[in-house]
C-alpha cells in the first residue's frame, strides 16, 4: 500500500512563483526524501530529512516534517522552467519488515516561461 | 562518473520469452533494489538486496527473479514475462541500507510485452 501521498497531483505556476507541494505518510518512519523525476527518466534525490529535524534547506529548496502531523512539504522559490518535472515524497519504511522506500504517486510541477 | 546503469533502455518482447535486465553500479554500494513504475500506481519495490547473496522481496515480487552474484550487479530476471509486466523499471542502489542514504536510480528500462 501507499505510505506517501503527494497533494496536489497537478500543478502549474508562472515562472518566478514558488511551488509548494505537500505530502502525508501513515505510519512512523525514520526519514522522510524528496526526488524528482523528468519525464520517463530516473528519479533524482532532492533533499533527506531525518524524523527528529523539522526544516532544512538545499538551494531554492526548502523541506519541512511535522511528525505528529504525518505530513511534509517541499518549497521550490523562484521557479525555473527546468523544475518542471514530476516530485515525489519516500518514506524510510526500515525496522517495519523491510528495507525499503515507499514512494507516493508523485506531484507534475508544470513552470509556464 | 558515479551512475547507475540499466540495459537495455527500451525492450520489446513476446509473452513467455525469458529476458533479463541488467543493471550495474560503480560506487561500491552495498544496497540496491528494483522497482516498477505505472500510471496510477506510482512506484513499487520488486526485490532488493543488501549485500551480496542476500536478497529479498519487495511489494510486487511474483514473476520476477534477481540474483546478487556481485556487489556492483544485480540483474532482474523475467523468466516467462507477461503483458501485465509491461511497465517502466527502475534500478536504485544505496550506500548501506537505506539508514539516511538517498537512492541513486538507473534511466529506466522500458518493458513491452506483447
Amino acid at each position: 500500500s501507499q505510505q506517501g501521498e503527494e497533494d496536489p497531483q497537478a500543478l502549474s505556476i508562472q515562472e518566478g512563483e514558488n511551488a509548494t507541494m505537500n505530502c502525508s505518510y501513515k505510519t512512523s518512519i525514520n526519514n522522510l526524501q524528496w526526488y524528482r523525476q523528468n519525464s520517463g527518466r530516473g528519479l533524482v534525490h532532492l533533499i533527506l530529512i531525518r524524523s527528529n529535524e523539522r526544516e532544512k534547506h538545499s538551494g531554492r529548496l526548502r523541506v519541512t516534517l511535522d511528525t505528529s502531523k504525518k505530513s511534509s512539504s517541499l518549497l521550490i522559490t523562484a521557479s525555473r522552467a527546468a523544475d518542471t518535472a514530476s516530485y515525489f515524497c519516500a518514506t524510510d519504511a526500515t525496522g517495519q519488515g523491510a528495507q525499503k522506500l515507499v514512494f507516493g504517486q508523485g506531484t507534475r510541477l508544470t513552470i509556464n516561461p | 562518473e558515479a551512475q547507475v546503469t540499466q540495459n537495455p533502455r527500451y525492450l520489446i518482447t513476446v509473452t513467455g520469452k525469458k529476458l533479463t535486465v541488467t543493471c550495474s553500479q560503480n560506487m561500491n554500494h552495498e544496497y540496491m533494489s528494483w522497482y516498477r513504475q505505472d500510471p496510477g500506481l506510482g512506484l513499487r519495490q520488486i526485490y532488493y538486496s543488501m549485500n551480496v547473496e542476500v536478497t529479498d522481496k519487495g511489494d510486487v515480487p511474483e514473476g520476477y527473479k534477481v540474483s546478487r552474484k556481485e556487489k556492483r550487479n544485480f540483474p532482474l530476471i523475467l523468466e516467462s514475462p507477461s503483458p501485465n509486466q509491461t511497465s517502466l523499471y527502475f534500478c536504485a542502489s544505496s550506500l548501506r541500507g537505506l539508514g539516511n542514504s538517498p537512492l541513486h536510480f538507473g534511466n529506466g528500462t522500458r518493458l513491452t510485452v506483447t
